[in-house]
């Protein structure tokens, strides 16, 4: 079965600090790849998403992250952490005629 | 504003009682999903539909039911509530089902049973 993992459960950084959220998926072929972020007792928002092309994606509150087909991953990525940024964060993989699969998350804090 | 509702926003029931969480979107999607969400194992479907009248389950529909009667509306029922189905439920949509089409959440609904 297609599985997403994320290996950090939590991860803290300071403000102003750079920040990489790892995912990784399972199943080998071209894949349709999500990040989505929730902030505490709200649903879930999409950052960005890769689909094809370029391999680095450009989404919404500065984010970005980069799709490695060697290594099966989609990292997000972002240069300098705002405390606005303190969230919960889903990878989500998906392909054509099928469901999302979501990964367990991970949880960001920022320090002041 | 256009998007997904929810209700209750949350809610508190004894084992074994009947409950029905509502869903609503006015983005005239035509697929729909309800998930779980526990600590540690992310979001797992419990049951989607592609379109008015079609339901199917996903991951972990064990104690739930669902019903598309229109566009708009998805609910999920929990026929006798037990003390696992304690969690918070997403409803989404999309504008299709299938993994390129974005998924819009709800704001959910935290469901605890005692």
């Amino acid at each position: 079965a297609q599985s997403v993992t994320q290996p950090d459960i939590h991860i803290t950084v300071s403000e102003g600090a750079s920040l990489e959220l790892r995912c990784n998926y399972s199943y080998g072929a071209t894949p349709y790849l999500f990040w989505y972020v929730q902030s505490p007792g709200q649903g879930l928002q999409l950052l960005l998403k890769y689909f094809s092309g370029d391999t680095l994606v450009q989404g919404i509150k500065g984010f970005e992250a980069e799709f490695k087909r060697s290594q099966s991953s989609f990292n997000l990525r972002k240069p300098s952490v705002h405390w606005s940024d303190a969230a919960e964060y889903f990878c989500a993989w998906g392909n054509y005629g099928q469901n999302f699969v979501f990964g367990p998350g991970t949880r960001l804090s920022v320090l002041p | 504003i256009a998007g997904i509702t929810q209700a209750p926003t949350s809610q508190i029931l004894a084992a074994g009682r009947r409950m029905t969480l509502r869903c609503t979107q006015d983005m005239r999607h035509n697929a729909m999903y309800w998930y779980r969400q526990d600590l540690g194992l992310g979001l797992r479907l419990i049951h989607y539909s592609n379109t008015a009248g079609t339901t199917g389950k996903g991951e972990v529909p064990d104690g739930y039911s669902v019903s598309r009667a229109n566009t708009d509306d998805f609910p999920l029922t929990l026929a006798s509530a037990v003390p696992s189905q304690t969690s918070v439920y997403f409803c989404a949509s999309s504008f299709r089902t299938g993994g390129r089409n974005e998924q819009f959440f709800g704001p959910g609904t935290r469901l605890t049973v005692l």
